[in-house]
């Protein structure tokens, strides 16, 4: 059974500060993905890392994925207050084709 | 053009109360699915179908029901509410036309509470 572990869970942070945001899966999945949700609405798609060593980035985002270390991270340069959200990543299940989502890190940045 | 749209976006039911929760794309997305999201948990998958006629269980999909007559809409009922269907529901679909590769594209969510 796939299971998925964000973690800190909860983030506090200055801003200008870099972070990371760590995702753990626990058999083998070469999809994963990183949503953003704001306070009370829908999740954005931020990333689809489709394979091994893949890297994407946007703005002061990036993201990559180690899929023989069954690691994903975020990792947040400079951050900025717009950033604020909680971040979940999802990991592809080969064998239903569904994802299974991590529990979320809820990062609060400082002015 | 709307994506996913979701309706109510509020509901407060009586437990033993029935509602069906809508979900309509405009995407021609043939992958359709119902989340519900808790506090601290996550998303976790109640159905989903991938073409008009085809639904599947996906990992809590007890007391609730779908079906899916057209690419459009799927929605989602609840036969019997209870306490612990308390939730924020969302729909998503994705474009079949790179596999797996898209990502899913949510709806606003309805946020359901059951007294």
């Amino acid at each position: 059974e796939l299971k998925v572990e964000q973690n800190p869970l909860f983030l506090s942070m200055q801003e200008g500060k870099n972070y990371t945001i760590y995702c753990n899966y626990s058999t083998t999945s070469d999809r994963l993905y990183w949503y953003r949700q704001d306070p009370g609405k829908s999740l954005e798609s931020l990333f689809v890392l489709l394979s091994n060593g893949a890297v994407k980035q946007e703005g002061r985002l990036m993201a990559s994925l180690d899929t023989k270390a069954r690691l994903s991270t975020l990792h947040i340069t400079a951050a900025v207050h717009d950033l604020s959200a909680t971040y979940f990543c999802a990991a592809f299940m080969d064998s239903n084709y569904q994802l299974i989502w991590g529990a979320g890190t809820k990062l609060i940045i400082k002015p | 053009n709307a994506g996913v749209t979701q309706t109510p976006k509020f509901q407060v039911l009586k437990t033993g109360q029935s509602m069906t929760l809508q979900c309509a794309q405009d995407m021609n997305h043939e992958y359709m699915s119902w989340y519900r999201q808790d506090p601290g948990m996550g998303l976790r998958l109640i159905h989903y179908s991938v073409g008009a006629g085809i639904t599947d269980q996906g990992e809590v999909p007890n007391g609730y029901n779908v079906s899916r007559s057209t690419t459009e809409d799927f929605p989602l009922r609840l036969l019997s509410a209870a306490p612990s269907q308390t939730s924020v529901y969302f729909c998503a679909s994705r474009s079949p036309g790179d596999g797996y590769n898209s990502p899913l594209h949510f709806g606003n969510g309805t946020r359901l509470t059951v007294t």
